[in-house]
């Protein structure tokens, strides 16, 4: 089951600003592992889009944005497009399980 | 260009064996962790093992542990994944990825995925 809690879905309209958040515990987040964002466009294979916490890899627009604070991260997506219609998923490291752990995920619709 | 791609996949009936394999070119594989995650039909994704480069390591999420093994073959640049007493519950696609090189650094290059079906 997955330990970190997402909300399932985030709506907006294009040109307007989201954020998902990504709730963890003390021994995932809190305990400062890094976070790290996937983005999986429908029938399509997981892509990173934030790593570390905040930085993106090359090729990744600055629309995307990642940040941490205490025992959760989000990522925020400015200027919604349409081709950001895709599930997103929060990725961290828990020390109790001794393994990587994913978010629930969510489902980002542009209305 | 990193590519990995996966193999193996299929039908099997429940108490089952399978084995995955992943091919791996376009990077220094042994110099990298590699790991599995798979993702059941309609649901998110779930991290399954990984290793460390020269095999030394491996770690596995509760629900596989004593069921799969994770291996790799540094001359074939090839992961494996043996896969044993098969569940309905491990009916998946089951991605092969490519671990960051920091550490706890996430996966940054993933294969397309092969699917498990655990069914009678």
């Amino acid at each position: 089951q997955s330990v970190l809690t997402q909300p399932p879905s985030v709506s907006g309209a294009p040109g307007q600003r989201v954020t998902i958040s990504c709730t963890g515990s003390s021994s995932n987040i809190g305990a400062g592992y890094d976070v790290h964002w996937y983005q999986q466009l429908p029938g399509t294979a997981p892509k990173v889009l934030i790593y570390g916490n905040t930085n993106r890899p090359s090729g990744v627009p600055d629309r995307f944005s990642g940040s941490k604070s205490g025992t959760s991260a989000s990522l925020a997506i400015t200027g919604l497009q349409a081709e950001d219609e895709a599930d997103y998923y929060c990725q961290s490291y828990d020390s109790s399980l001794s393994g990587y752990v994913f978010g629930t995920g969510t489902k980002v619709t542009v209305l | 260009e990193v590519q990995l791609v996966e193999s193996g996949g299929g039908l099997v009936q429940p108490g089952g064996s399978l084995r995955l394999s992943c091919a791996a070119s376009g990077f220094t594989f042994s110099s990298y962790w590699m790991s599995w995650v798979r993702q059941a039909p309609g649901k998110g994704l779930e991290w399954v093992a990984n290793i460390k480069q020269d095999g030394s390591e491996q770690y596995y999420v509760d629900s596989v542990k004593g069921r799969f093994t994770i291996s790799r073959d540094n001359a074939k640049n090839s992961l494996y994944l043996q896969m044993s007493s098969l569940r309905a519950e491990d009916t998946a696609l089951y991605y092969c990825a490519r671990d960051a090189d920091t550490p706890y650094g996430g996966t940054d290059y993933w294969g397309q995925g092969t699917l498990v079906a655990v069914s009678s």
